[in-house]
């Protein structure tokens, strides 16, 4: 079966650093994504790994680690507009498999 | 319009009713896709389409049955629904079905099956 770990909730404080765990046991394996999702609204793509190592883009990065089957989102200088849902999803060609989600909570 | 469509945003139908969910990309993209999102538990994959070819069916229900009539529109219809069927649909697309493909998603469609 396909299985996908993530915490359900995070909160930290504006300005911090937080990081997103997520492990995975896929019987296939492409690449790790990253999801948000604010509350109403649609998903919107943030990051792809396919190779093991730390990928930047802006204040979020991703980091994948394919022996270990674990990934990471780590977002820095957190804002409020980052409250949201962050989803992992393993890409396995055709299929993408995601996690349930971690809900991030980010206070004054 | 621009990104991906979906109409209606809600959506209440008894369990006998007969229903269709549509959905717009404006990308020029050649992968759709439908899944299926309820409360606390993971986006579920339930088709996706290349070039109009169904290319993957994730055991879903007869009861939908999704159509991809060109590479812009995806249509789900839905008959004899069941209550846990009661979730937000979102349709999404992306340039193909290879593995590095970024998705883009619509706002959903929110169903209640009364």
């Amino acid at each position: 079966g396909q299985s996908l770990e993530q915490p359900s909730e995070v909160t930290a404080v504006e300005g911090a650093i937080v990081q997103i765990n997520c492990t995975y046991q896929t019987s296939g394996f492409y690449g790790l994504s990253w999801y948000q999702q604010h509350d109403g609204g649609a998903p919107t793509f943030l990051s792809y790994n396919a190779l093991d190592g730390l990928e930047e883009t802006g204040r979020f990065s991703s980091f994948l680690s394919r022996s270990d089957s674990y990934g990471y989102l780590l977002l820095q200088e957190l804002q409020m507009k980052d409250s949201a849902s962050y989803f992992c999803a393993v890409n396995n060609f055709n299929k993408f498999y995601f996690g349930s989600g971690t809900k991030l909570n980010v206070k004054p | 319009e621009t990104g991906v469509t979906q109409t209606p945003r809600h959506l209440v139908m008894g369990m006998t009713n007969k229903k269709s969910l549509k959905c717009e990309q404006h990308l020029g993209h050649n992968a759709m896709y439908w899944y299926k999102q309820s409360a606390k538990k993971p986006l579920e994959l339930m088709f996706v389409y290349s070039l109009e070819e169904r290319v993957e069916n994730n055991s879903v229900p007869s009861r939908f049955s999704p159509e991809c009539p060109n590479s812009s529109h995806l249509f789900l219809h839905l008959h004899t629904l069941q209550p846990e069927d009661s979730a937000l649909y979102l349709c999404a697309s992306s340039q193909t079905t290879g593995p590095e493909r970024e998705q883009y998603f619509g706002p959903g469609t929110r169903l209640t099956v009364t």
